[in-house]
């Protein structure tokens, strides 16, 4: 258990489907982070909030929308994804986010199928 | 570009030593982390070195060469369940997290 949770673990949706993630984390920390892992591919950064501020957004398609109403929890609303949008999406929070060398805590990851 | 390089896949013994490379191009340099993961779990905090030399923590070691742009994670006395992919990170000048592909660890008995 690394004090970061996510829900669901396992996710199968249709192109038109509307569906959220969901990412708590229990540590206190106030920088909250997405991910996407590919197979065999690095982790790819989607977005940072610090504080519940977005302070990241790397050209990631508006078809994902993030929400962060407070420090403890972090959301990815998904609506017509595509198939190449199948993979493992990584929540993870570290003490702050910015200029520090903080390590980041991982929560499992949602696997998501889009059919 | 940045560019963080690492072998893809390798096989070791149980009970013996291994050393998974990671070799990195990056805009700048605040230090390298190494992560693993466990097939279907979070990734987990390791190692981090952001001065030359060797940190010695346990079964793991970790090693890093600025110079160089090269680490290493030395994994001995190997159990079946280190079994896992170990990912390579770089923090660069803008104090993002620059990854490498991950180095899946297979270990037979």
């Amino acid at each position: 258990e690394t004090g970061v949770t996510q829900t669901p673990r396992h996710l199968v949706m249709g192109m038109t489907n509307k569906k959220s993630l969901k990412c708590e984390q229990h540590l206190g920390h106030n920088a909250m982070y997405w991910y996407k892992q590919s197979a065999k591919k690095p982790l790819e950064l989607m977005f940072v909030y610090n504080f519940k501020e977005q302070t990241e957004n790397n050209s990631v398609p508006s078809r994902f929308s993030p929400e962060c109403p407070n420090s403890s929890h972090l959301f990815l609303h998904l609506h017509t994804l595509q198939p190449e949008d199948s993979a493992l999406y990584l929540c993870a929070s570290s003490p702050s986010g910015g200029e520090h060398t903080d390590t980041q805590y991982f929560g499992p990851g949602t696997r998501l199928t889009v059919l | 570009g940045q560019n963080i390089d690492q072998p893809t896949e390798m096989t070791a013994t149980e009970g013996a030593i291994v050393q998974i490379n990671c070799t990195y191009q990056t805009s700048g340099f605040n230090g390298l982390f190494w992560y693993q993961q466990h097939a279907g779990e979070a990734p987990t905090f390791l190692s981090y070195n952001v001065l030359d030399g060797l940190e010695e923590k346990g079964r793991f070691s970790s090693f890093l060469s600025r110079s160089k742009g090269y680490s290493y994670l030395l994994l001995k006395e190997l159990q079946m369940k280190d079994s896992a992919s170990y990912l390579c990170a770089v923090l660069d000048s803008n104090y993002q997290l620059i990854w490498g592909a991950g180095t899946k660890l297979i270990i037979k008995p």
